[in-house]
């Protein structure tokens, strides 16, 4: 258990409005990632932080934006949501330094009506 | 660019019987290959890994050995049993720096029957 949590873990929510779903991790992990997975394309890198103000952008990026104001907290945010962003989030952090084994949250399942 | 690619499912086999995911990947350098699996309403959660050519990473019974010659890193699994029912993920870690993002397969339904 790497003591990562994300919340919420449901949302609903309109076209055109904005939505924040945030990671807690509980162990000072320096990096964190958000992905999205959808059918048939597994899970897709969205944005990435390497420290507390150290973000960068990932494969599937358009319409999304991060912020790390702490270490522990990785905030993603669709600033209009659409339907095409309707998926399930998963927050991940890397483990020990040294190690590329990444592990994952338990996910935040987002519809846009 | 680097990529996965894994066999398509869903997978349905009967308990007791052999399991065998085909993963192969495309990849410049040598990066570390990992097994995730995702059990129904669940987050992802780490399997196996290999993090160079021809070591064999296993874990609760699975198995995959990382082939350079063959850029593969099938899962296998003696006998399966209904409680291994889940979506296997194959996927690798881009050491483009030290970022380490994970690259993965489009994911695998395993469906055990009893």
């Amino acid at each position: 258990d790497a003591g990562i949590t994300q919340s919420p873990r449901h949302k609903v929510t309109e076209t055109g409005t904005p939505v924040t779903l945030r990671c807690h991790q509980t162990e000072n992990h320096r990096y964190m990632y958000w992905y999205r997975q959808d059918p048939g394309h597994g899970l897709r890198l969205i944005h990435y932080s390497y420290g507390v103000k150290d973000t960068d952008k990932g494969e599937v990026s358009d319409g999304y934006s991060v912020s790390r104001s702490k270490t522990e907290d990785f905030l993603l945010t669709l600033e209009s949501a659409t339907s095409s962003q309707t998926s399930v989030y998963f927050c991940a952090i890397k483990g020990l330094a040294g190690t590329d084994t990444q592990y994952f949250g338990p996910g935040t399942r987002l519809t846009v009506l | 660019g680097n990529s996965v690619t894994q066999m398509e499912g869903p997978v349905t086999l009967s308990e007791e019987a052999f399991l065998t995911i085909n993963c192969t990947y495309t990849a410049t350098g040598y990066p570390s290959l990992f097994w995730y699996v995702q059990y129904p309403g669940e987050g992802l959660q780490l399997l196996l890994k290999a993090t160079k050519a021809d070591d064999k990473g296993s874990n609760k019974g699975f198995e995959a050995t990382y082939r350079k010659e063959t850029t593969s890193f099938h899962l296998e699994k003696g006998s399966v049993q209904v409680s291994d029912s889940a979506v296997y993920f194959c996927a690798l870690s881009d050491n483009g720096g030290a970022t380490n993002k994970l690259i993965f397969g489009t994911g695998t339904l395993l469906a055990v029957q009893p």
